[in-house]
């Protein structure tokens, strides 16, 4: 059975740091992964899809590698901003399954 | 862009009633999903559909059952709700069309209080 890890659980960085968020997965037979950011009571909101053929997507500050073999994948988020304090999730899909997610917090 | 609609963000309702959680998708997706969400459980797919009129259950399909007579919308029915199905609630939908990656997109949630 996949099984999806996050960590840190939780993180809390100052306005202006790099943001290196980590995601594990223990079957490497993924089809894609995709990241997710959650805000307190709301729906979770798409931020990258990664298909397994690829090693990284980008999308303005946000930047997710893939490496399959290691069971890995991690999200960067460049000069971190209030804004971005959130929940952020990843999950894998071969049989979907998500991980716990990271909280994070960026202080001014 | 794609766009999930929950009918309802907040709900509350009695032990024992039966209650509607209804789900509408705007992108001709042929998968939707029903997950619900508590503190330290993450999330958990309680039942998911491939095709109108289709239903497979999830992990937890106790106490839920589904309806999806539409292409466009997933429902989710609580037949008896009980005080632990208080939780927040929410759907998801993604095309079937690997071209498009199988992207999965969610709903706002609804947080659903049984007392």
């Amino acid at each position: 059975k996949q099984e999806v890890t996050q960590i840190p659980a939780a993180l809390s960085v100052p306005e202006g740091e790099n943001l290196v968020l980590n995601c594990s997965f223990t079957d490497s037979a993924i089809y894609n992964l995709q990241w997710f950011r959650q805000d307190p009571g709301k729906g979770l909101t798409s931020l990258l899809l990664i298909q397994s053929s690829q090693r990284e997507q980008t999308s303005g500050r946000l930047n997710a590698s893939l490496d399959k073999s290691s069971g890995r994948s991690t999200l960067y988020i460049a000069a971190s901003q209030p804004g971005d304090s959130a929940t952020y999730l990843c999950a894998v899909k071969g049989k979907l399954q998500f991980g716990a997610g990271t909280q994070v917090v960026v202080t001014p | 862009d794609v766009k999930v609609t929950q009918s309802s963000r907040y709900l509350v309702k009695r032990t024992g009633e039966k209650v509607f959680l209804e789900c509408v998708q705007d992108m001709d997706h042929e998968n939707m999903f029903w997950y619900r969400q508590d503190p330290g459980l993450g999330l958990r797919l309680i039942y998911f559909s491939y095709d109108v009129k289709m239903k497979e259950k999830g992990d937890i399909p106790e106490g839920y059952s589904v309806s999806r007579e539409k292409k466009e919308r997933f429902s989710l029915i609580l037949e008896s709700a009980s005080t632990n199905q208080t939780s927040m609630y929410l759907c998801a939908s993604s095309s079937r069309d690997r071209g498009r990656g199988e992207k999965l997109f969610f709903g706002s949630g609804t947080q659903l209080s049984v007392l």
